[in-house]
């Protein structure tokens, strides 16, 4: 079955610095990325996703990239805020949204 | 986006009995998903729910454990049998739609 590695596991960054989270998959079927955020005590949001059609995805201050030939997408966040303070945890699925192997999380701190 | 709610938001259970997490979404959908989440931990698939079939259980995650009811296209339900304090975790459903996956808010059980 599907494998999605993440890192890093905990990132620090200043606010106002950018934030760069990798994950790689292990099955070459996999074509839907997505990417949740998860706050403390709540549900994971959607927050930005990737078929494997595309390369780039930009959403204001989020972007996700992918990189079907090594199998690695990643995200980033420009201009932190500390309301960006969450786990971010990236997926991988085929074809299928709702059946989706996570990655092990990344506990974001942006520091004010 | 899916507005999905579940029952109980959490609850305390002793060792042996079942408890039964309810989930209610405000459209219909094909699939309902069941996940995992250990404290501090990913999201893991449990099963499938479709309507008016079995559910499709993943690789260690059994019917016996985790029977799962699908009635209608709206509603669901995961039992947690026998339960022992390694059971102990959020239960949280899901579903898809064509703009990605939407988590409920959960069920946290804690089992003593």
């Amino acid at each position: 079955g599907e494998n999605v590695e993440q890192h890093p596991s905990t990132l620090s960054v200043q606010e106002g610095d950018s934030a760069v989270i990798k994950c790689t998959y292990s099955d070459s079927a996999s074509n839907y990325f997505p990417w949740y955020k998860q706050e403390l005590g709540k549900r994971p949001q959607l927050i930005i996703d990737i078929r494997s059609n595309v390369g780039e995805k930009k959403d204001q201050r989020i972007a996700v990239t992918l990189n079907k030939t090594a199998k690695h997408f990643s995200l980033h966040i420009t201009e932190t805020q500390p309301e960006d303070s969450a786990v971010y945890f990236c997926a991988a699925s085929m074809n299928n949204a709702g059946k989706s192997t996570f990655g092990d999380g990344t506990t974001l701190t942006v520091k004010p | 986006s899916a507005v999905i709610s579940q029952k109980p938001s959490r609850d305390i259970c002793q060792r042996g009995t079942s408890l039964t997490i309810q989930c209610q979404v405000d459209s219909q959908v094909t699939m309902m998903f069941w996940y995992r989440q250990q404290p501090g931990q990913s999201l893991t698939l449990i099963a499938t729910a479709n309507q008016g079939s079995e559910a499709t259980y993943e690789s260690g995650f059994v019917i016996d454990k985790f029977p799962i009811s699908r009635p209608n296209l709206t509603f669901s339900t995961l039992t947690v049998s026998n339960m022992s304090p390694e059971d102990s975790s959020i239960y949280l459903c899901s579903v898809e739609s064509a703009h990605g996956q939407y988590f409920g808010p959960g069920t946290r059980l804690t089992v003593t």
